[in-house]
């Protein structure tokens, strides 16, 4: 079945530097990656997405790039901070055969980001 | 603006035994989802409505388990009879628009099945 695969599943970092996490997808027709962030005990939450008609998106110290022929798509954080320290997941949107699943969100593993200070 | 609403938090029960979860989706949100997540893992879909239709559930258990969501408003997630390897969060999400989308999750219920 179509999957994302996610990578490290741990990473730490000084506080300060970049951190950058990898997912890459297996169907060629997904078009929409989002990135969530889940605190502990909290729930996932939206920190950025793209869709498949750009190339890179920008929202402060997030950044998201995708290479459609590779089919992988990345996270970069810049100047990374303590409260940085979360899981993040990666998603792609599926289109499976069939009504009704057009559009659904395959997850990734998790990476857990440790920002030390 | 009050976000997803689950309950309960938290559940302890032991295997065999029934287990009700509920939401409460964003107002004005259509589209429904229950999740499920394991520990270390990414949520996992069990079944997407639109208003009050279940669209996708093709990877939910249907030998034990069952969702309604009547009036299109709230959803319940049921597990009859719960097995030890059902222990796991269950997260509900709602979305303004239909996949693909921002999807906004409650804070999950968390069950344990002795």
């Amino acid at each position: 079945g179509e999957n994302v695969e996610q990578h490290p599943s741990t990473l730490s970092v000084q506080e300060g530097d970049s951190a950058v996490i990898k997912c890459t997808y297996s169907d060629s027709a997904s078009n929409y990656f989002p990135w969530y962030k889940q605190e502990l005990g909290k729930r996932p939450q939206l920190i950025i997405d793209i869709r498949s008609n750009v190339g890179e998106k920008k929202d402060q110290r997030i950044a998201v790039t995708l290479n459609k022929t590779a089919k992988h798509f990345s996270l970069h954080i810049t100047e990374t901070q303590p409260e940085d320290s979360a899981v993040y997941f990666c998603a792609a949107s599926i289109r499976s055969r069939g009504s009704g699943n057009t559009g659904k969100l395959i997850f990734g593993q998790g990476t857990t980001l440790q920002v030390k200070p | 603006e009050a976000g997803v609403v689950q309950s309960p938090r938290y559940k302890i029960i032991e295997k065999k035994q029934p287990v009700a979860f509920w939401c409460n989706p964003i107002s004005g949100h259509n589209t429904l989802y229950w999740y499920l997540q394991n520990l270390g893992q990414g949520p996992e879909l069990l079944i997407r409505y639109e208003n009050e239709e279940a669209v996708d559930d093709s990877q939910l258990p249907k030998d034990r388990f069952s969702a309604e969501r009547l009036k299109g408003v709230d959803s319940t997630l049921k597990i009859q009879p719960a097995e030890l390897g059902d222990s796991a969060v269950y997260l509900c999400a709602s979305s303004l628009v239909g996949p693909p989308g921002e999807l906004f999750f409650g804070e999950g219920s968390r069950l344990t099945v002795l």
